[in-house]
């Protein structure tokens, strides 16, 4: 079975904070993304990365950054939190054909910042 | 751009109940339709993947179904039990070369026992 696991399913920081999110897959995927999910607004991608090194801004990256140093690890960085970034996080990996393949998502991220 | 409908929000239903969740989007030119199961606080899990060649697809009491000139896919679960009390999303990836995943806002269901 594919497994993603996140760093922490709950996480409290404060504003201006510099915070890191880590996310790691099993299964060699070179495909993997950043989604945070809030109520009324559904789930939002804000980065992924096709490859090791590679990114892509997705719908909502301002405020965040990315690292994809090894192709197993995609860290999400907010580099000052804000309270706005209180939010679900949410990590997947996908093999690297977009239109056969599904996502696999790990278990979330909590982030509440005061 | 591509927009992705799920209605109703929410449905309650009695143990022993089928379900029916409806999807619909814009853009016919899709290449495939998923669908996810996401129980509160958690993350998605991948349920069915329904090829754009296809019509239907199906797991154990999972059935979808795709209808892509109509732009509508249905899930059915069979016989609900209280353990499918879940918020089931559909999705569809974008054309462009990432296939970027497209995602409705979900409909809550509660099976009652």
């Amino acid at each position: 079975d594919v497994k993603v696991t996140q760093s922490s399913r709950y996480l409290v920081k404060r504003t201006g904070e510099k915070v890191f999110l880590e996310c790691v897959q099993d299964m060699d995927h070179e495909n993997m993304f950043w989604y945070r999910q809030d109520p009324g607004l559904g789930l939002r991608l804000i980065y992924f990365s096709y490859d090791v090194k590679m990114k892509e801004k997705g719908d909502i990256p301002e405020g965040y950054s990315v690292s994809r140093e090894k192709k197993e690890r995609f860290s999400l960085i907010l580099e000052s939190a804000s309270t706005n970034q209180t939010s679900m996080y949410l990590c997947a990996s996908r093999p690297a054909n977009p239109f056969t393949d599904t996502q696999y998502f790990g278990p979330g991220t909590r982030l509440t910042v005061l | 751009k591509q927009e992705v409908t799920q209605i109703p929000a929410a449905l309650s239903v009695p143990e022993g109940e089928n379900l029916v969740l409806n999807c619909s989007f814009t853009d016919s030119a899709i290449y495939n339709l998923q669908w996810f199961r996401q129980d509160p606080g958690k993350g998605l899990t991948s349920l069915l993947l329904i090829q754009s060649s296809q019509r239907e697809q199906t797991s154990g009491r999972l059935n979808a179904s795709l209808d892509k000139s109509s732009g509508r896919s249905t899930l059915y679960i069979a016989a609900s039990q209280p353990g499918d009390s879940a918020t089931y999303l559909c999705a569809v990836p974008g054309t462009d070369s990432w296939g970027k995943l497209q995602f409705g806002a979900g409909t809550q269901v509660v099976v009652t026992p």
